[in-house]
C-alpha cells in the first residue's frame, strides 16, 4: 500500500519569492510520482511527473521537483513564483505495475500575495 | 490537446436517487479511472477500468456504485441510491495504452445530494 503526505496545507509567498511545496511517500514498492496543479473549478493538471531516470524533472513554467528515494520525497519548488501560481497542488504517487491508480496527498494551496 | 469530458458539471439529486455521471475520455486512451473527492478532503481512487472490466476497486465502492462502457466512447459512473455522504466532485481520468503514462483528468461533476 502506498501512502502520500503533504504536511503544508497552505503556504502564503509573496511575488517573486521562491517557494517549496513538500511531498513524502510511502510505498513497499517502486513508484511514480506526480505533481498535480487544481485552478479553482477546474480539474487536475499534470505539472510534473517522475517516471524514471534523472531524479530532477522540470515543467515549462518554472516548476521542479526532485525525486528522493532514499528520504522518500518530491518536494515541487518555482525560484520565483507568479500571481498566476495561486493554486491547490496535489502530489501523488501510483505503482510501476498493476492498475496504476493514484493515491493523492491531501494537497497544498498555494497563495501568492502581491 | 485532447481533452476527457464530463458531464454534467452539477448535479443535484434527491437522497434515494440513481444517478449518473457521464465521461467521453481521450479517444486512444484505454485505462479510465473515476475519483472522488469531498469537500476540504484528499482526491479518493474509486475505481479503474482496462479491458471492458474493472481492474480495481476501493473500499468506497460498494455495491450502490456501477461503472459501465456503453460504447466506444462513453464511461460512466452510476450510483443507485444516493447518500448524503456521496456528495462530492467526482473526476473522471485516463491514461494512453501503456498504462505507465500520467492520468488526464476532466474537470469534475460537483454532485449534491439533498
Amino acid at each position: 500500500a502506498q501512502s502520500v503526505t503533504q504536511l503544508d496545507s497552505q503556504v502564503p509567498v509573496f511575488e517573486e519569492a521562491p517557494v517549496e511545496l513538500r511531498c513524502n511517500y510511502s510505498s513497499s514498492v517502486s513508484v511514480y510520482l506526480f505533481w498535480y496543479v487544481q485552478y479553482p473549478n477546474q480539474g487536475l493538471q499534470l505539472l510534473l511527473k517522475y517516471l524514471s531516470g534523472s531524479t530532477l524533472v522540470e515543467s515549462i513554467n518554472g516548476f521542479e521537483a526532485e525525486f528522493n528515494k532514499s528520504q522518500t520525497s518530491f518536494h515541487l519548488r518555482k525560484p520565483s513564483v507568479h500571481i498566476s501560481d495561486t493554486a491547490e497542488y496535489f502530489c501523488a504517487v501510483s505503482g510501476t505495475s498493476g492498475t496504476y491508480k493514484y493515491i493523492f496527498g491531501t494537497g497544498t494551496r498555494l497563495k501568492v500575495l502581491a | 490537446e485532447p481533452e476527457v469530458t464530463q458531464t454534467p458539471s452539477h448535479q443535484v439529486t434527491q437522497m434515494g436517487q440513481e444517478v449518473i455521471l457521464r465521461c467521453v475520455p481521450i479517444s486512444n486512451h484505454l485505462y479510465f479511472y473515476w475519483y472522488r473527492q469531498i469537500l476540504g478532503q484528499k482526491v479518493e481512487f474509486l475505481v479503474s477500468f482496462y479491458n471492458n472490466e474493472i481492474s480495481e476497486k476501493s473500499e468506497i465502492f460498494d455495491d450502490q456504485f456501477s461503472v459501465e462502457r456503453p460504447d466506444g466512447s462513453n464511461f460512466t459512473l452510476k450510483i443507485r441510491s444516493t447518500k448524503l455522504e456521496d456528495s462530492a466532485m467526482y473526476f473522471c481520468a485516463s491514461s494512453d495504452p501503456r498504462g505507465n503514462q500520467p492520468q488526464h483528468f476532466g474537470d469534475g461533476t460537483r454532485l449534491s445530494i439533498l
